[in-house]
């Protein structure tokens, strides 16, 4: 079957760096996402990786490597606003989006 | 600037009422979706719509019907409410389909 694995939940600091990682073993691949959803409200797009590598886009960084089935989100310098849930998506070879529980990250004055 | 409107945005139901959700958007995309998120789990497609005209079946359809007779709405179906379609609903567009998703913000049913 098709899996997406992320961690449940993650603590850091403000102003401090996370890496909030995601395993996957989907039908093919076409892309991965990253999504952040503040509780109660939508999911908005934040990354996509389709070639192995790092993505940066201001604080945030997302990385990917094909051959192990792995990808990161990177937040760097958090701010009280970044507590949110972080959802992993990865495009099968149906395109068809298979989602990850999503990481609830904390963030600790 | 709307983009995907849902509506409502909270609702309950009594078990085995009828209840459509309403989904609208004005970004022109081909593709919209139909998920339901529940706790613990990542959120799941129930159908789908690559174009006007067409749909498909998702993850978990059993008990949703929708319909796409134009590229702006979605509506979705269910014909008889039972208490494990409790959830929140989120309807999504794409461009096409293999674009970034844009959601709207979800409506709560709760079924009793």
């Amino acid at each position: 079957g098709q899996n997406i694995d992320q961690p449940t939940e993650m603590t850091a600091t403000e102003g401090a760096i996370v890496q909030i990682n995601c395993t996957y073993q989907t039908s093919g691949f076409n892309g991965l996402f990253w999504y952040q959803q503040h509780a109660g409200e939508a999911p908005t797009f934040l990354s996509y990786n389709v070639l192995d590598g790092l993505e940066e886009k201001g604080r945030f960084s997302s990385f990917l490597s094909r051959s192990k089935g792995y990808s990161y989100l990177l937040l760097k310098e958090l701010q009280m606003k970044d507590s949110a849930s972080y959802l992993c998506a990865v495009r099968d070879s149906n395109y068809q989006l298979i989602w990850g529980a999503g990481t609830k990250l904390i963030i600790k004055p | 600037i709307a983009g995907i409107t849902q509506a409502p945005t909270s609702q309950i139901l009594a078990a085995g009422r009828r209840m459509t959700l309403r989904c609208t958007q004005d970004m022109r995309h081909n593709a919209m979706y139909w998920y339901r998120q529940d706790l613990g789990l990542g959120l799941r497609l129930i159908h789908y719509s690559n174009t006007a005209g067409t749909t498909g079946k998702g993850e978990v359809p059993d008990g949703y019907s929708v319909s796409r007779a134009n590229t702006d709405d979605f509506p979705l179906t269910l014909a008889s409410a039972v208490p494990s379609q409790t959830s929140v609903y989120f309807c999504a567009s794409s461009a096409g389909p293999s674009g970034e998703l844009f959601f709207g913000e979800g409506s709560r049913l709760t079924v009793l």
